[in-house]
């Protein structure tokens, strides 16, 4: 089954640190490029980072540059998020999103489940 | 980065209707690259229609997308149960990507 399955969430406190990873299966991994998106509660979509199939190229949403950190491993056909540096305003659903292709600009094709990451002290 | 304005936010119709979305951009998308995708409550978002008007894989043809430039438009000819969702607009013509805030299609 083709599927993208997020991990890592949870309860964090202001200025403290998560990792979130998203293992896919039933695709190439390495021919897709890779974001993450993100839900706050009763709010839009917002995306927030995104890697090449080969990690050549890497962006980040101005919001979050500096405190996250994007990374792959082909070889283990998972994603990473790492956020450090926490604020109340990064609470949300986390979503892991896949593009048509290894690089560029595309529509989200295929999405996992979420992860919820709630910053509060 | 490209702004985008969804009206209405909530639209209120009964099965059997036709529903009309519209996602209104801040300066115009380049070559139509705007996605449509639905979401209901728990879910992750689902992907319905891309390049403006081109339907994803597996999509019902009851939904179809329009427009271009600044001002897009999704339309369910026949609301099925299964429609009523949030439904939100997406550009990916320019970085960043950018999504519009969502409109909420609810049983009358």
């Amino acid at each position: 089954e083709v599927q993208l399955v997020e991990s890592g969430g949870g309860l964090a406190q202001p200025g403290g640190s998560l990792r979130l990873s998203c293992a896919a299966s039933g695709f190439t991994f390495s021919n897709y490029a890779m974001n993450w998106v993100r839900q706050a509660p009763g709010k839009g979509l917002e995306w927030v980072s995104y890697i090449s199939s080969s990690s050549t190229n890497i962006y980040y949403t101005d919001s979050v540059k500096g405190r996250f950190t994007i990374s792959r491993d082909n070889a283990k056909n998972s994603l990473y998020l790492q956020m450090n540096s926490l604020r109340d305003e990064d609470t949300a659903v986390y979503y892991c999103a896949r593009d048509p292709y290894s690089s560029g600009l595309y529509a989200f094709n295929m999405w996992g489940q979420g992860t919820m990451v709630t910053v509060s002290s | 980065e490209i702004v985008l304005t969804q009206s209405p936010g909530t639209l209120s119709l009964s099965p059997g209707e036709r529903a009309t979305l519209s996602c209104r951009a801040s300066q115009s998308v380049s070559s139509s690259y705007l996605a449509w995708y639905q979401q209901k409550p728990g879910q992750a978002p689902r992907l319905l229609i891309y390049g403006a008007s081109s339907r994803a894989t597996g999509i019902p043809d009851r939904f179809s997308g329009s427009g271009s430039g600044t001002d897009f438009s999704l339309t369910i000819s026949r609301l099925e149960p299964e429609d009523f969702a949030v439904y939100h607009c997406l550009q990916y013509g320019s970085s960043p990507r950018t999504f519009g805030q969502g409109t909420k299609v609810e049983i009358k």
